[in-house]
Protein backbone atom coordinates (compact mmCIF):
# COMPACT_ATOMS: atom_id res chain seq x y z
CA UNK A 1 0.00 0.00 0.00
CA UNK A 2 1.02 3.40 -0.26
CA UNK A 3 2.48 5.34 2.63
CA UNK A 4 4.34 8.03 3.34
CA UNK A 5 5.77 8.49 7.14
CA UNK A 6 7.24 11.81 8.68
CA UNK A 7 8.10 10.26 11.50
CA UNK A 8 8.98 13.85 13.45
CA UNK A 9 5.72 15.92 14.35
CA UNK A 10 7.56 19.11 15.70
CA UNK A 11 11.30 20.02 15.07
CA UNK A 12 12.46 23.04 17.52
CA UNK A 13 16.19 24.32 16.40
CA UNK A 14 18.28 27.74 16.85
CA UNK A 15 18.55 29.94 13.92
CA UNK A 16 21.63 29.04 11.72
CA UNK A 17 21.42 25.45 13.16
CA UNK A 18 21.01 22.65 10.27
CA UNK A 19 18.48 20.88 10.83
CA UNK A 20 16.91 17.62 8.85
CA UNK A 21 13.59 16.60 7.81
CA UNK A 22 12.74 12.84 7.61
CA UNK A 23 10.43 11.59 5.21
CA UNK A 24 9.84 7.53 4.72
CA UNK A 25 7.93 6.17 1.79
CA UNK A 26 6.33 2.81 0.68
CA UNK A 27 4.93 1.78 -3.08
CA UNK A 28 4.63 -0.85 -5.13
CA UNK A 29 5.44 0.87 -8.41
CA UNK A 30 8.92 1.05 -9.65
CA UNK A 31 7.52 4.68 -11.72
CA UNK A 32 6.70 7.23 -8.57
CA UNK A 33 7.31 11.01 -7.79
CA UNK A 34 8.40 12.11 -4.81
CA UNK A 35 7.99 16.14 -3.62
CA UNK A 36 8.18 18.35 -0.71
CA UNK A 37 5.40 21.21 -0.05
CA UNK A 38 6.17 23.98 2.72
CA UNK A 39 3.00 25.49 4.52
CA UNK A 40 3.89 28.52 6.09
CA UNK A 41 2.33 30.09 9.06
CA UNK A 42 0.10 32.08 6.71
CA UNK A 43 -1.59 28.77 5.00
CA UNK A 44 -0.61 28.41 1.78
CA UNK A 45 1.00 25.35 0.38
CA UNK A 46 4.02 25.98 -1.81
CA UNK A 47 6.15 23.48 -3.67
CA UNK A 48 9.51 22.68 -3.00
CA UNK A 49 10.74 20.03 -5.15
CA UNK A 50 10.33 17.01 -7.61
CA UNK A 51 11.94 14.26 -7.83
CA UNK A 52 11.62 10.63 -9.81
CA UNK A 53 12.03 7.24 -8.68
CA UNK A 54 14.85 6.74 -11.57
CA UNK A 55 16.82 9.84 -10.55
CA UNK A 56 18.42 9.56 -7.36
CA UNK A 57 20.55 12.16 -7.99
CA UNK A 58 20.56 14.74 -4.68
CA UNK A 59 19.37 17.99 -5.12
CA UNK A 60 20.75 21.55 -3.87
CA UNK A 61 19.24 24.68 -3.85
CA UNK A 62 20.22 27.84 -2.13
CA UNK A 63 20.14 26.56 1.84
CA UNK A 64 17.71 23.72 0.87
CA UNK A 65 19.07 20.15 -0.35
CA UNK A 66 17.04 16.74 -0.58
CA UNK A 67 19.00 13.13 -0.10
CA UNK A 68 16.50 10.29 -2.12
CA UNK A 69 17.59 6.75 -1.47
CA UNK A 70 15.60 4.07 -3.10
CA UNK A 71 17.34 1.57 -1.03
CA UNK A 72 15.86 2.66 2.49
CA UNK A 73 12.62 4.81 0.50
CA UNK A 74 13.50 7.72 2.20
CA UNK A 75 13.79 11.29 0.96
CA UNK A 76 14.94 13.72 3.32
CA UNK A 77 15.49 17.53 3.04
CA UNK A 78 17.60 18.97 4.84
CA UNK A 79 17.79 23.21 5.54
CA UNK A 80 21.55 24.52 5.74
CA UNK A 81 21.73 27.43 8.25
CA UNK A 82 18.13 28.00 9.55
CA UNK A 83 16.56 31.22 9.42
CA UNK A 84 12.85 32.67 10.86
CA UNK A 85 11.40 32.30 7.88
CA UNK A 86 12.17 28.36 7.59
CA UNK A 87 9.64 28.16 10.31
CA UNK A 88 6.50 26.20 8.86
CA UNK A 89 4.98 22.84 8.26
CA UNK A 90 6.82 20.70 5.58
CA UNK A 91 4.58 18.03 3.76
CA UNK A 92 6.36 15.30 2.39
CA UNK A 93 4.34 13.20 -0.71
CA UNK A 94 4.37 10.40 -3.48
CA UNK A 95 2.30 10.24 -6.39
CA UNK A 96 1.78 7.09 -7.98
CA UNK A 97 -0.21 5.97 -10.95
CA UNK A 98 -2.55 3.45 -11.58
CA UNK A 99 -2.63 1.00 -14.75
CA UNK A 100 -6.31 2.88 -15.51
CA UNK A 101 -4.38 5.89 -16.03
CA UNK A 102 -5.02 7.59 -12.89
CA UNK A 103 -2.94 8.57 -10.46
CA UNK A 104 -2.88 9.58 -6.63
CA UNK A 105 -0.72 12.06 -4.52
CA UNK A 106 -0.69 11.05 -0.81
CA UNK A 107 1.24 12.90 2.05
CA UNK A 108 2.69 12.88 5.05
CA UNK A 109 1.22 14.04 8.59
CA UNK A 110 3.58 17.22 8.14
CA UNK A 111 6.22 18.27 10.55
CA UNK A 112 5.80 21.49 12.26
CA UNK A 113 9.64 22.91 11.70
CA UNK A 114 10.16 26.11 14.57
CA UNK A 115 12.95 28.23 14.07
CA UNK A 116 14.12 30.54 17.01
CA UNK A 117 16.05 33.93 16.75
CA UNK B 1 -1.46 35.35 -12.72
CA UNK B 2 -1.89 32.17 -12.71
CA UNK B 3 -3.41 30.54 -9.68
CA UNK B 4 -6.33 28.73 -8.03
CA UNK B 5 -9.26 30.27 -5.86
CA UNK B 6 -11.31 29.36 -3.30
CA UNK B 7 -14.16 30.66 -1.83
CA UNK B 8 -14.95 31.26 0.87
CA UNK B 9 -11.63 31.32 2.76
CA UNK B 10 -13.76 31.17 6.10
CA UNK B 11 -17.40 29.91 6.94
CA UNK B 12 -19.30 28.84 10.02
CA UNK B 13 -21.98 26.84 9.31
CA UNK B 14 -24.65 24.90 11.46
CA UNK B 15 -25.19 21.06 11.03
CA UNK B 16 -27.25 20.35 7.83
CA UNK B 17 -27.18 23.41 6.24
CA UNK B 18 -25.75 22.53 2.50
CA UNK B 19 -23.10 24.41 1.53
CA UNK B 20 -20.53 24.59 -1.34
CA UNK B 21 -17.00 25.75 -1.76
CA UNK B 22 -15.90 26.70 -5.03
CA UNK B 23 -12.52 25.90 -7.03
CA UNK B 24 -11.39 27.48 -10.30
CA UNK B 25 -8.38 27.31 -11.87
CA UNK B 26 -6.71 29.51 -15.00
CA UNK B 27 -4.01 27.28 -16.15
CA UNK B 28 -6.26 25.37 -17.84
CA UNK B 29 -5.48 22.44 -16.05
CA UNK B 30 -7.25 18.94 -16.69
CA UNK B 31 -6.68 17.37 -12.96
CA UNK B 32 -7.55 19.02 -10.37
CA UNK B 33 -8.86 17.60 -6.40
CA UNK B 34 -9.51 18.37 -3.20
CA UNK B 35 -7.74 17.43 0.35
CA UNK B 36 -8.82 18.24 3.87
CA UNK B 37 -5.97 19.16 6.47
CA UNK B 38 -6.84 17.69 9.77
CA UNK B 39 -4.06 18.35 12.63
CA UNK B 40 -1.78 15.29 12.66
CA UNK B 41 -2.96 13.82 9.61
CA UNK B 42 -1.85 15.59 6.78
CA UNK B 43 -3.42 16.25 3.84
CA UNK B 44 -5.70 13.52 2.68
CA UNK B 45 -7.65 13.38 -0.28
CA UNK B 46 -11.68 13.84 -0.83
CA UNK B 47 -11.87 13.62 -4.68
CA UNK B 48 -10.32 14.04 -7.68
CA UNK B 49 -10.78 14.74 -11.32
CA UNK B 50 -8.79 14.20 -14.05
CA UNK B 51 -10.99 16.11 -16.55
CA UNK B 52 -14.62 17.09 -17.41
CA UNK B 53 -16.89 15.01 -16.23
CA UNK B 54 -14.47 12.64 -14.97
CA UNK B 55 -14.46 12.33 -11.49
CA UNK B 56 -13.19 9.47 -8.51
CA UNK B 57 -13.30 9.42 -5.01
CA UNK B 58 -10.31 10.25 -2.98
CA UNK B 59 -9.33 8.70 0.55
CA UNK B 60 -12.36 10.33 2.72
CA UNK B 61 -14.82 11.02 0.42
CA UNK B 62 -17.64 10.49 2.47
CA UNK B 63 -20.17 13.34 2.67
CA UNK B 64 -19.09 15.14 0.19
CA UNK B 65 -20.25 15.67 -3.64
CA UNK B 66 -18.12 17.39 -6.48
CA UNK B 67 -19.41 18.02 -10.34
CA UNK B 68 -16.81 19.08 -13.20
CA UNK B 69 -18.54 20.31 -15.72
CA UNK B 70 -16.17 22.90 -17.36
CA UNK B 71 -12.61 22.49 -17.17
CA UNK B 72 -11.84 25.42 -14.78
CA UNK B 73 -14.33 24.65 -12.00
CA UNK B 74 -14.46 21.97 -9.48
CA UNK B 75 -16.70 22.95 -6.62
CA UNK B 76 -16.85 20.59 -3.39
CA UNK B 77 -20.84 20.19 -2.06
CA UNK B 78 -21.59 18.93 1.40
CA UNK B 79 -25.04 18.20 1.05
CA UNK B 80 -25.49 18.14 4.96
CA UNK B 81 -22.64 19.44 6.67
CA UNK B 82 -21.63 17.88 10.24
CA UNK B 83 -18.98 18.95 12.83
CA UNK B 84 -16.66 16.07 11.44
CA UNK B 85 -16.26 17.78 8.92
CA UNK B 86 -14.77 21.26 10.71
CA UNK B 87 -11.25 21.22 8.49
CA UNK B 88 -9.18 23.27 6.42
CA UNK B 89 -9.95 22.58 2.49
CA UNK B 90 -7.43 23.02 -0.25
CA UNK B 91 -8.02 22.96 -4.34
CA UNK B 92 -5.28 22.17 -6.09
CA UNK B 93 -4.94 21.37 -9.88
CA UNK B 94 -2.27 20.02 -12.10
CA UNK B 95 -1.65 20.15 -15.72
CA UNK B 96 -2.10 16.63 -16.63
CA UNK B 97 -3.27 13.46 -15.54
CA UNK B 98 -0.33 11.99 -14.80
CA UNK B 99 1.56 11.86 -11.88
CA UNK B 100 4.27 14.47 -13.16
CA UNK B 101 3.58 17.65 -12.42
CA UNK B 102 3.49 19.46 -9.09
CA UNK B 103 0.01 20.45 -7.78
CA UNK B 104 -1.12 24.19 -7.23
CA UNK B 105 -2.80 24.81 -4.03
CA UNK B 106 -5.75 27.15 -3.96
CA UNK B 107 -5.16 29.66 -0.65
CA UNK B 108 -7.13 27.43 0.97
CA UNK B 109 -10.80 27.59 3.09
CA UNK B 110 -11.46 26.88 6.62
CA UNK B 111 -14.94 25.47 7.30
CA UNK B 112 -16.35 25.07 11.13
CA UNK B 113 -19.85 23.25 11.17
CA UNK B 114 -21.15 23.72 14.13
Amino acid sequence: AQKVTQAQTEISVVEKEDVTLDCVYETRDTTYYLFWYKQPPSGELVFLIRRNSFDEQNEISGRYSWNFQKSTSSFNFTITASQVVDSAVYFCALSELFNTGGFKTIFGAGTRLFVKA
Amino acid sequence: EAQVTQNPRYLITVTGKKLTVTCSQNMNHEYMSWYRQDPGLGLRQIYYSMNVEVTDKGDVPEGYKVSRKEKRNFPLILESPSPNQTSLYFCASKMEGGNTGELFFGEGSRLTVL
